[in-house]
């Protein structure tokens, strides 16, 4: 398998679940990401993991909990989501050295809707 | 400010035309990249283009081109001869070096569609 792979493709939770999302990446990639999409808004970065360490937290609450393992796994913990998380939730890989940082290459995105 | 305004919401052209999806940024570095990635319906972004400030020289991959203004702080992307694969929704990123490395500044995407 290659490139960038997200499970599961759709989550339908309500606001009191548990529920985690996976990425996986083949591609030899040093850093990670989590992007949120929502509908007529652009793009929002939220977390980053360069080295399996956090390098980027943009103000994201506490109710999603990033997890790096390691370089070619991330995950995102989902607890007591509000209806307006729900959104497309993209996880990116790159590869960076010094202050060069390769394009990005995305996943498919789960589709999170909370009830 | 470090914006990428993407002014067209969405462009719908019949198929075999010409179209051109247009990118505006603002910054204040004198370095800095600029991206095109295209989403398909499918969900993931895919990378088509990224340029450095310091090229100015304009850029043709097959059908695609793309055309960098530094004057106008533009970097317009055009598909000739549209195709309806070509029917996805764009988006244009800045990224400023010095910045955070990991930081995209993207534009809100353009939405194109391609009739038959």
């Amino acid at each position: 398998e290659t490139g960038v792979t997200q499970t599961p493709r759709h989550l339908v939770m309500g606001m009191t679940n548990k529920k985690s999302l996976k990425c996986e990446q083949h591609l030899g990639h040093n850093a990670m990401y989590w992007y949120k999409q929502s509908a007529k808004k652009p793009l929002e970065l939220m977390f980053v993991y360069s080295l399996e360490e956090r390098v980027e937290n943009n103000s994201v609450p506490s109710r999603f909990s990033p997890e790096c393992p390691n370089s070619s796994h991330l995950f995102l913990h989902l607890h007591t989501l509000q209806p307006e998380d729900s959104a497309l939730y993209l996880c990116a890989s790159s590869q960076v050295r010094g202050d060069f940082n390769s394009p990005l290459h995305f996943g498919n995105g789960t589709r999170l809707t909370v009830t | 400010a470090q914006k990428v305004t993407q002014a067209q919401t969405e462009i719908s052209v019949v198929e075999k035309e010409d179209v051109t999806l247009d990118c505006v940024y603002e910054t204040r570095d004198t370095t800095y990249y600029l991206f095109w990635y295209k989403q398909p319906p499918s969900g993931e972004l895919v990378f088509l283009i990224r340029r450095n400030s310091f090229d100015e020289q304009n850029e043709i991959s097959g059908r695609y081109s793309w055309n960098f203004q530094k004057s106008t702080s533009s970097f317009n992307f055009t598909i000739t001869a549209s195709q309806v694969v070509d029917s996805a929704v764009y988006f244009c990123a800045l990224s400023e070096s010095g910045d955070s490395n990991y930081q995209l500044i993207w534009g809100a995407g353009t939405k194109l569609i391609i009739k038959p």
